[in-house]
Parts: C-alpha cells; structure tokens; sequence
C-alpha cells in the first residue's frame, strides 16, 4: 500500500476553470515530485521539490503552479489549461532529493485530468 | 543528451519468463529502477540495483545490468496474469539531478 496519496483521483475542467491538485505522503520523506504521464510519451518530470524549496522547474508552462506549503503536502495549482494537458499527474517523494544516499521515489497513485 | 529506451511491447505465454529490456545513455548513472505501473494505477517501485552491481534477485524478479552495454533488464519469472502492467526503467543521471524514465514495455500475458 502506497504512502502517497493523491486527490482527487479523477478531474475534469473547463479551460478558463482554476482547479488545485493535492499530494500528500505519509513517509517522513523530504522531497517530492510532480510528473506528466500523457499517452505513448515517456514520463516527464514538471517540479521537484526538496525540504520545501523548489530545486528543479523543467520549463512548465506558467499555467501550472506548484506549492509545497511543508515536507508532507504538494500541491499543483491549475489554470487556463488546454486540452493537451489532460493527461495523468503522478506525484512521488522520497527520502532524500536526487542524488542522496535514499532517494528512490515513490508514487501516488495519480490524477486523470481531462481539460475540455 | 540523456536518454532511456524500452521496447513499446512485450507478450508471453502465462508460466513462461518475460525478459524486459532497456538502454540508457549515461554511462556515469548511479541507481536504475524498474517500476511497475497497472492500469489506473500510479506507479509502484518494484526494484532498483546500484550501478556496482551486475545482478540483483528479489523473488520472481531478476535484474541484469550489463554496464559496459549500458543494458538493464528485468527478468520476470513463471509470469502470471497478475503481471500484465507496463513496466519501466528509470536511472538517475550523473549529476544526480533527476531520474529518466523510458517510455515504458507493456507486458502482456497469454493463457
């Protein structure tokens, strides 16, 4: 059973609708992650996030803006998205950022969004 | 640049083992990883070997990494229904900035 939880688990929005994705992992970890997985495309990091600072933006368009207000809870802010950003978001943390001694990522079990 | 690659599919006969393969480009990664993903589902850690290492077995799953090839595969042994998912490789780079991940191997199984 996974110790990342994500809600809600399926959302479908508007393209002038403002919506907020939310991760929240059970694990002590201090990193978390938010990727894109749309459909034939490899999995693609969006933000990282180590002890609460943003370490790691991988050009995302503005219209996705994270928030990682403590070590537990991320959050991914949306708005005036186009239907070529319905895909599944995937949040993941683990203990240490990339690069440390414990750094395999765990995931949630994601969010199939639909932008109309 | 860095990059990962997975063949997009695999079939197997159920009772038989599934070999997936995978190619990564930077020779200098530390940690590579198979991950597991069922349909709906996020995905899940299955297992992951340093890059000192040429073989790791855990149950059913055994991990070859060539490092000379830069070839990483995952042996699934006796494969069930139950594992039919897509699976993908990941390594992370040598700057430890980030993990890469393939596009993924949907593994399929046959009665």
């Amino acid at each position: 059973e996974t110790g990342v939880t994500q809600t809600p688990r399926h959302l479908v929005m508007g393209m002038t609708n403002k919506k907020s994705l939310k991760c929240e992992q059970h694990l002590g970890h201090n990193a978390m992650y938010w990727y894109k997985q749309s459909a034939k495309k490899p999995l693609e990091l969006m933000f990282v996030y180590s002890l609460e600072e943003r370490v790691e933006n991988n050009s995302v368009p503005s219209r996705f803006s994270p928030e990682c207000p403590n070590s537990s809870h991320l959050f991914l802010h949306l708005h005036t998205l186009q239907p070529e950003d319905s895909a599944l978001y995937l949040c993941a943390s683990s203990q240490d950022p990339p690069g440390g001694t414990t750094d395999t990522q765990y995931f949630g079990p994601g969010t199939r969004l639909t932008v109309l | 640049g860095e990059d990962v690659e997975q063949s997009l599919f695999l079939s197997v006969r159920e009772g038989d083992s599934s070999v997936i393969n995978c190619t990564y480009t930077d020779s200098s990664s530390t940690y590579l990883y198979w991950y597991k993903q069922e349909p709906g589902a996020g995905l899940q850690l299955l297992t992951y070997i340093f890059s000192n290492m040429d073989m790791k077995q855990d149950q059913r799953l055994t991990v070859l990494l060539n490092k000379k090839d830069k070839h990483l595969s995952l042996r699934i042994a006796d494969t069930q229904t139950g594992d039919s998912a897509i699976y993908f490789c990941a390594e992370m780079t040598s700057s430890a900035s980030k993990i890469i991940f393939g596009s993924g191997t949907r593994l399929s199984i046959r009665p």
